[in-house]
């Protein structure tokens, strides 16, 4: 158990429908990091927060966007859905922002799929 | 543009032999490079990792050597476990957060 919840474990829905993700980090984590896993692809990272504040955004639509909350949770909001949205989505929390030199620890992962 | 590749998607290894998996990246910038295992149904979890003023760290059974030069990296385990069929995915950071990629994955498979 890495510390790191996120919820819910599945969402099925439907396309054009808009869908919120939560994560909670570590106690202690200031940072925030959302990645998207794909059917047979790698983790493509998202988007950053620390400490309330975005510090990097990756590969993340327009149609999604994230927030981290003062009790530091996170959400990501997923809106306009299409069938290509379909993954899983994982969020991670570490220390500080140095994604080098600190372990991200990764959450079990949100299942969501498009029909 | 993929900055981190992982060329082979599986490696099929014997119990107690060396299992090598490889990792080239593209991007000069990157100064730090990890490792994450992920099984089935569960989050990626950290391995290892390397900084690029070394070209070797070692932890138990894991080892990552790193040449700059090359733009290349590889986690050898030794002696592969059947507990070590996993994904293992190379990832890189630049100095600064800014730039953190992951590759594809590798998927692992030690036979017992």
């Amino acid at each position: 158990d890495s510390g790191v919840t996120q919820t819910p474990k599945h969402l099925i829905t439907a396309t054009g429908q808009r869908v919120t993700l939560r994560c909670s980090p570590r106690s202690g984590d200031l940072s925030v990091y959302w990645y998207q896993q794909s059917l047979d692809q790698g983790l493509q990272f998202l988007i950053h927060y620390y400490n309330g504040e975005e510090r990097a955004k990756g590969n993340i639509l327009e149609r999604f966007s994230a927030q981290q909350f003062p009790d530091l949770h996170s959400e990501l909001n997923l809106s306009s859905l299409e069938l290509g949205d379909s993954a899983l989505y994982f969020c991670a929390s570490s220390q500080t922002t140095n994604t080098g030199t600190d372990t991200q620890y990764f959450g079990p992962g949100t299942r969501l799929t498009v029909l | 543009d993929q900055q981190v590749k992982q060329n082979s998607p599986s490696l099929s290894v014997q119990e107690g032999r060396i299992s090598i998996l490889n990792c080239d990246y593209t991007n000069s910038m990157f100064d730090y490079f990890l490792w994450y295992k992920k099984y089935p149904a569960e989050g990626p979890t950290f391995l290892i990792s390397i900084s690029s003023i070394k070209d070797k760290n070692e932890d138990g059974r894991f080892t990552v050597f790193l040449n700059k030069s090359a733009k290349h990296l590889s986690l050898h385990i030794v002696p592969s476990q059947p507990g070590d069929s996993a994904v293992y995915f190379c990832a890189a950071s630049d100095n600064y957060g800014q730039n953190f990629v992951f590759g594809p994955g590798t998927r692992l498979s030690v036979l017992p």
